[in-house]
C-alpha cells in the first residue's frame, strides 16, 4: 500500500522569501505520479505541480519546483518569492500508474506567509 | 469549463437521518472520484468511476454509503442512517482520462456536520 508522510505540520515565512516543504512517500510500484496540491482556506484544491517518477529531471513551475529523490522516496515543495496568497495548506501526494488513480495523500503542511 | 461543482456546500443533519450529496464534473471528463476529508488530515479516498461504471471502492465506503453515476454524467454519493463520525468534507474530483496525467480537477466539497 503507498503512504505519504508530511512531517512539518505547521511552516511559516516572510513574504519573498523560500520555503520547502518536505514529503517522503512509500510506494511498491515503478511506475508512480507526484503531486503538491494546495488548499487555500475555505476554497478549492488546485494542483501546484506534478512530477512523474521515471523523469529524472525535477519537475518546476514558476516560482514551484520540487526536489525529487526518487532512491530516497523524497519529493520536496520549493516555493521561491513566497507571496501572501501562498497561504494555504500543502498536500503531497502519490498516484499508482499502473493499478488504481486514487490518490493518496499525506496529512498537509499548513503554510503561512507573514508581511 | 466551469470547473467542479458539488451541491450543497454544507449540510447539517441529525444522526440518523439520510443524506445526498451531488457532484458535477468538468464536462467530458470521463472519470470522477469521492473522498473525504476529515479535521487535520488530508482526503482519503471513497470511491471512483468511469464513465457510468463503479471501478473501485475503499474499504472506508461501509454499507451505508453507496454511490452512483448515471449515464456517466453527474455523481452523487448517498450516506444512510448518518453517524457523527461521518462529520467531514465530502470532496468530488475529475479528470479526463490517464494521457492527461492523472491531473485531478477538485470540488469545493460538501462539509457534511451529524448532530
Amino acid at each position: 500500500a503507498q503512504t505519504v508522510t508530511q512531517s512539518q505540520p505547521e511552516m511559516s515565512v516572510q513574504e519573498a522569501e523560500t520555503v520547502t516543504l518536505s514529503c517522503t512517500y512509500d510506494t511498491s510500484e515503478s511506475n508512480y505520479y507526484l503531486f503538491w496540491y494546495k488548499q487555500p482556506p475555505s476554497r478549492q484544491m488546485i494542483l501546484v505541480i506534478r512530477q512523474e517518477a521515471y523523469k529524472q529531471q525535477n519537475a518546476t513551475e514558476n516560482r514551484f519546483s520540487v526536489n525529487f529523490q526518487k532512491a530516497a522516496k523524497s519529493f520536496s515543495l520549493k516555493i521561491s518569492d513566497s507571496q501572501l496568497g501562498d497561504t494555504a495548506m500543502y498536500f503531497c501526494a502519490t498516484l499508482d500508474q499502473g493499478g488504481s488513480e486514487k490518490l493518496v495523500f499525506g496529512k498537509g503542511t499548513k503554510l503561512t506567509v507573514n508581511p | 469549463d466551469t470547473g467542479v461543482s458539488q451541491d450543497p456546500r454544507h449540510k447539517i443533519t441529525k444522526r440518523g437521518q439520510n443524506v445526498t450529496f451531488r457532484c458535477d464534473p468538468i464536462s467530458e471528463h470521463n472519470r470522477l472520484y469521492w473522498y473525504r476529508q476529515t479535521l487535520g488530515q488530508g482526503p482519503e479516498f471513497l470511491t471512483y468511476f468511469q464513465n457510468e461504471a463503479q471501478l473501485e471502492k475503499s474499504r472506508l465506503l461501509s454499507d451505508r454509503f453507496s454511490a452512483e453515476r448515471p449515464k456517466g454524467s453527474f455523481s452523487t454519493l448517498e450516506i444512510q442512517r448518518t453517524e457523527q463520525g461521518d462529520s467531514a468534507m465530502y470532496l468530488c474530483a475529475s479528470s479526463w482520462d490517464r494521457l492527461a496525467a492523472y491531473e485531478q480537477y477538485f470540488g469545493p466539497g460538501t462539509r457534511l456536520t451529524v448532530t
